[in-house]
């Protein structure tokens, strides 16, 4: 079993809808990152949280410590929005590297 | 502000010939990953720096592959002899300090024929 998993691994969704990606986890982790990989290769980090919740324009990233669960949502989706969502892990103890999921290929259709 | 930068940003070579890739993260970052990521799969950490030296490298197939980061900067990832289960996109990201956001360069992707 991987220590980061994700569902679902390919979601296609209409322009507008609300997207929910979901991102467990089986380590003590000191953060979780979110992170947007586009066609081409080039990654961006989204956000970096450890509790609660944070939103940054349509996107809004929560997590659960207790339940080791985390959640990136996608308000009034677009086209532009198409592409993989990987959830990422500080693992304790770790120097800082981080364990990925597999990914989340979205697809928005206009 | 410059973000990581690598070259080449694509490499095709026939298995058993030699590769190498270079990595320049953003100004003042002391901490360097080099990554893999296979097709389909999330990245996989080959090596970690800070500053120049060694963080991590467990994972990084040390009869085939090698890395340096000489003056703490700009680092290299040669990979010899290749093998076909080396292509792959290979990913630098740099961070300021040794835990935190990380920012990646755009990739290099490798095919090995």
């Amino acid at each position: 079993k991987n220590e980061v998993e994700q569902s679902p691994q390919n979601l296609t969704a209409q322009e507008g809808e609300f997207i929910t990606i979901n991102c467990s986890y089986s380590v003590g982790i000191s953060a979780l990152h979110w992170l947007q990989q586009h066609p081409g290769g080039g990654i961006v980090s989204l956000f970096m949280l450890s509790s609660g919740k944070k939103k940054h324009g349509r996107l809004i990233a929560t997590i659960n410590i207790q339940e080791k669960h985390s959640s990136l949502h996608i308000t009034a989706s677009h086209p532009r929005d198409s592409a993989v969502y990987i959830c990422a892990v500080s693992n304790f103890g770790s120097q800082g590297n981080l364990i990925f999921g597999k990914g989340t290929k979205l697809s928005v259709k206009p | 502000e410059a973000g990581v930068a690598q070259s080449p940003r694509y490499k095709i070579i026939e298995k058993r010939q030699s590769v190498a890739f270079w990595c320049n993260p953003i100004s003042g970052h002391a901490t360097l990953y080099w990554y893999q990521q296979i097709l389909g799969q999330g990245p996989k950490l080959l090596i970690q720096f800070q500053n120049n030296g060694v963080v991590d490298d467990s994972q990084l197939p040390k009869d085939r592959f090698s890395a340096e980061r000489l003056k703490g900067v700009d680092s290299t990832l040669k990979i010899q002899p290749a093998k076909l289960e080396d292509s792959a996109v290979y990913l630098c990201a740099s961070s300021p300090g040794r835990v935190g956001e990380q920012y990646f360069g755009p990739g290099t992707r490798l095919t090995v024929t």
